[in-house]
């Protein structure tokens, strides 16, 4: 089983649903960290989080929300969600100062 | 804010070659990891290389290899004898040790072999 966990895979919804994406972890992880991968952009960051009770926005957080429930889990919703938000989406976990990222196998977002 | 900067979007070489990837950062900072990441068609990410920047020497991985120039902020990475299997999205990627400590990512670099 995967060290980090993401569902769904992939999502198709239409413009203005509400949608959750879940990210669990195994590998004992204070940090958390939701990326964004979009063409020509890289990886672009969402909201992390330093432990269960530390939340910040990173340099994409409009139009996003973050639920840390516990250590291994990281939510991200999508509150209404919008075309332009159409991106592969990465969960990911780190040690305190390592840097080194463990990344989920992503979740592919289509928004109608 | 750091950033990282990947000028090839595209780059396409023969097996059994040698291609070397560019990437170049800005930060004021002294004490700082790099890496560089790889993405398969698979879309896994998978970590390739790191390099310490207090660490004169330059990371290897087997056939990976890196350049880090830190003075003029530059860290490329090298792929000797590249193989089909090294076909994938590469990105270099900066953590401040002393700041946010948050991994910034440059844009990447397809390759094709």
């Amino acid at each position: 089983d995967a060290d980090v966990t993401q569902t769904p895979r992939n999502r198709i919804t239409k413009t203005g649903k509400r949608i959750m994406l879940e990210c669990s972890q195994t590998k004992g992880h204070d940090r958390m960290y939701w990326y964004r991968q979009d063409p020509g952009l890289g990886l672009r960051l969402i909201y992390y989080s330093f432990d269960v009770k530390d939340i910040n926005k990173g340099e994409i957080s409009d139009g996003y929300s973050v639920s840390r429930q516990a250590q291994a889990k990281f939510s991200l919703s999508l509150e209404s969600a919008i075309p332009n938000q159409t991106a592969l989406y990465f969960c990911a976990t780190s040690e305190v100062n390592t840097g080194e990222l463990f990344f989920g196998e992503g979740s592919r977002l289509t928004v109608l | 804010a750091q950033t990282v900067t990947q000028s090839q979007p595209e780059m396409s070489v023969q097996e059994a070659e040698t291609v070397t990837l560019s990437c170049t950062y800005d930060t004021s900072e002294n004490n700082y990891y790099l890496f560089w990441y790889k993405q398969p068609p698979s879309r896994q990410m998978i970590l390739v290389i790191r390099q310490e920047a207090y660490k004169q020497q330059n990371a290897t991985e087997n056939r990976f290899s890196v350049n880090f120039q830190k003075a003029a902020k530059s860290f490329s990475l090298k792929i000797s004898d590249s193989q089909l299997g090294d076909t994938a999205m590469y990105f270099c990627a900066f953590f401040s040790i002393q700041g946010a400590q948050k991994l910034v990512f440059g844009q990447g670099t397809r390759l094709t072999i």
